[in-house]
Formats: structure tokens, sequence, C-alpha cells
């Protein structure tokens, strides 16, 4: 696609239910990676994923939260028995090289309530 | 330990006023360096990169940064701030050898008053 498509764009949910986040990067890009920008704060990094190496999944803030990349191209990353704390924006980036820089998509800003 | 530090949380400028965000930056070896801006309700979008060769770096929207390996420091400058510059501005940095992840700065928040 043009670019870095995430879905859903707003997520409403209720504490203890599992959701599921979806990241479709540019087609071609073979890195990926998952950001979490809460309320005035800068990005943590959660998870990236290269070609067909073994995720880099040092950021997951807990056992809640995984990720998955099916066929070196879309992305889920799920939080089970989401929490308060888990409200936050979450952002999907692609590269297609080092010296890029990152593509990002526009965001699913979840509310856990 | 890897890290970005922005000291100034929140700027202010006069629209027309010159601009100067600061980026300093802890990191192993030297890295890509990059500057990116998220205007409201919008994704990040990539200003400038600098990799190596001339320290001065030239971005979109009339943005520039320099880098000095003396001070480990990346900061963006522009010479006249226009009111659609406010946004929040985040510095980063990464590996030069590796896809591994890119660390960013808390951020700077501008405002830029009429």
């Amino acid at each position: 696609g043009a670019g870095v498509s995430q879905s859903p764009s707003n997520k409403v949910t209720e504490k203890g239910k599992d959701v599921e986040l979806r990241c479709d990067p540019i087609s071609g890009h073979t890195a990926l990676y998952w950001y979490r920008q809460s309320l005035g704060q800068g990005l943590e990094f959660l998870i990236y994923f290269q070609g067909n190496s073994a995720p880099d999944k040092s950021g997951l803030p807990s056992d809640r939260f995984s990720a998955e990349r099916t066929g070196g191209s879309v992305s889920t990353l799920t939080i089970q028995r989401t929490q308060q704390e888990d409200s936050a924006v979450y952002l999907c980036a692609s590269t297609q090289g080092l010296n890029y820089g990152y593509t990002f998509g526009s965001g699913t800003r979840l509310t856990v309530v | 330990a890897q890290s970005v530090t922005q000291p100034d949380i929140h700027i202010t400028v006069s629209e027309g006023a010159s601009l100067e965000l600061r980026c300093n930056y802890s990191y192993g070896a030297t890295p890509y360096l990059f500057w990116y801006v998220q205007s409201p309700g919008q994704g990040l979008q990539l200003l400038l990169k600098y990799f190596s060769g001339d320290t001065l770096v030239q971005g979109i929207k009339g943005f520039e940064a320099e880098f000095k390996r003396s001070q480990s420091s990346f900061n963006l400058r522009k010479p006249s701030v226009h009111w659609s510059d406010a946004a929040e501005y985040f510095c980063a940095v990464g590996p030069k050898t590796s896809y591994d992840k890119v660390i960013f700065g808390p951020g700077t928040s501008l405002s830029v008053i009429p």
C-alpha cells in the first residue's frame, strides 16, 4: 500500500477484555516495529520483526502482550486481560532499510475503561 | 546505556523567530540520527536524518540539524518559524549495522505565538 495502515484507529474496551491491533506495513518493507505512546510521553519500544529472524520482544511490558507477523507482512499486536494502564496510542512503523528512517502509521488509540 | 535526551519539554516562540531544539544522545558508536515531527492528531513524519559526511543536514519544511560528535548532540534549527510548525518534535537514534530498534527522546512540544 501507499503507507502504513493501522486498524482500528480507535478502540474502547472494558478492563479485562482482550484486544487485537493490526498493522499493514508498506509492501516490500522487511522490518516492522511496534511502539507505544502514552499521553504526554515519548515513544516506548515494544517489539520488532525483521525478515525471517526471531522478533525482538525485549520491550513488551508484560506477558499479556504478544505480537505476530504473518507471511512477513501484516502484524497483529494482542493485549490480553487489558488494564487501564494499557491505555495509549499504539504506533506501528516499517522500513525498507536502516538509512531510510521509519514510516509510521497513524496509530490505534486504545482506551481501557 | 543507550538514551536520548531532549532537555526542553516545551518551547514557545513567536512566528518569524528562529528556533533551536536540543538533542543529546548516549550510544555505543556513532548512530544514525533522526528528527521526527508529530503534528496534533497526526502520525510521526521524518524531518531529516544524518548518517555520515556533512554534519549539517537539510530536511523538509525548512529545517536543518547539525551533528556534533564531540558534544553527542544533534540539534534541530529553523531560521524562521511558521505557525504551522507547532507540533511535538522527537529526536531519535538508531544503529547503523542492524535493524535493532530506534530509540526516541521524550519529545519537545513547540508552541508558536502569532
